[in-house]
C-alpha cells in the first residue's frame, strides 16, 4: 500500500494567516493526490483533486501544489470556517489511501 | 443535484454480518465513468477506502478487507449495498458511500458523500 503522512498533525493559527499544510507519499503518485476538508461531525468535503485542481464552489484561497511524491495545500487568508481536519488521499494505486490528517485550530 | 444517504442497522454483534445500502439521487450507475465507493473512519481517526463498484459493475476492494466485503448495485433502483462479514469491534466506524466519476485518465476524487452512519460493533 502507498503510504500517504501529513505534516504537522495540528497548527494553530488565527483568522487572516497564511497556512500550509505538507502530505508525503511513500511512492511516486505523479498528481493522483485529492485533498478533503472536515468539520466535526460531517463528511469529507473534497477541495482539490488532481494535485492543483480546485473543486467547483471551493473558494480560491485554497490551492494545491505538487507532483511525485511532496504536495502542498494553501490556504490563503484563513477563514473562521476553515478551521477544520484536512485529509490528503492518494487515487493512483488501489487501495486509495488517506493521510493522518492535520487539524487546523484556533490559536 | 447529486444526493447520497446510508442506511443500515447502528449496531451490530461480533461475528455478524453488516449489510448497509447506499441510496442516491441526481446520477446514473448505468453512465459511463460513474463510481459509488465506500469509505470508513473510526472515531477520531483518519478515513480508510473500503470498495468501489462502476457503472460497467466491475469491483474494487481493499487487499486487507477483501474477503469480508461485498459491494453489488442495483441500477434500477439507485442503490448499492455493501457486505461485511464477521464484524468485529474494530470495525466500530461510521461508514460512508460517495460519488466518483472518471475523468480522461484521472478518478479517484470522491466528489459527493453521503452523511454516514456509525456503526457499532458491541455485544
Amino acid at each position: 500500500d502507498i503510504q500517504m503522512t501529513q505534516s504537522p498533525s495540528s497548527l494553530s493559527a488565527s483568522a487572516g494567516d497564511r497556512v500550509t499544510i505538507a502530505c508525503r507519499a511513500s511512492q511516486s503518485i505523479t498528481t493522483y493526490l485529492n485533498w478533503y476538508q472536515q468539520q466535526p461531525g460531517k463528511a469529507p468535503k473534497l477541495l482539490i483533486f488532481a494535485a492543483s485542481s480546485l473543486q467547483s464552489g471551493v473558494p480560491s484561497r485554497f490551492s494545491g501544489s505538487g507532483s511525485g511524491t511532496d504536495f502542498t495545500l494553501t490556504i490563503t487568508s484563513l477563514q473562521p470556517e476553515d478551521f477544520a481536519t484536512y485529509y490528503c488521499q492518494q487515487s493512483l494505486t488501489i487501495p486509495w489511501t488517506f493521510g493522518q490528517g492535520t487539524k487546523v485550530e484556533i490559536k | 443535484q447529486i444526493t447520497l444517504k446510508e442506511s443500515g442497522p447502528t449496531l451490530v454483534r461480533p461475528t455478524q454480518t453488516l449489510t448497509l445500502t447506499c441510496t442516491f439521487s441526481g446520477f446514473s450507475l448505468s453512465t459511463s465513468g460513474v463510481a459509488v465507493g465506500w469509505i470508513r473512519q473510526p472515531p477520531g481517526k483518519a478515513p480508510e477506502w473500503l470498495a468501489l463498484i462502476y457503472w460497467d459493475d466491475d469491483k474494487r476492494y481493499s487487499p486487507s478487507l477483501k474477503s469480508r466485503l461485498t459491494v453489488t448495485k442495483d441500477t434500477s433502483k439507485n442503490r448499492v449495498v455493501l457486505t461485511v462479514t464477521n464484524m468485529d469491534p474494530v470495525d466500530t466506524a461510521t461508514y460512508y458511500c460517495a460519488h466518483t466519476a472518471i475523468s480522461g485518465s484521472y478518478e479517484g476524487d470522491f466528489d459527493y458523500w453521503g452523511q454516514g452512519i456509525l456503526v457499532t460493533v458491541s455485544s
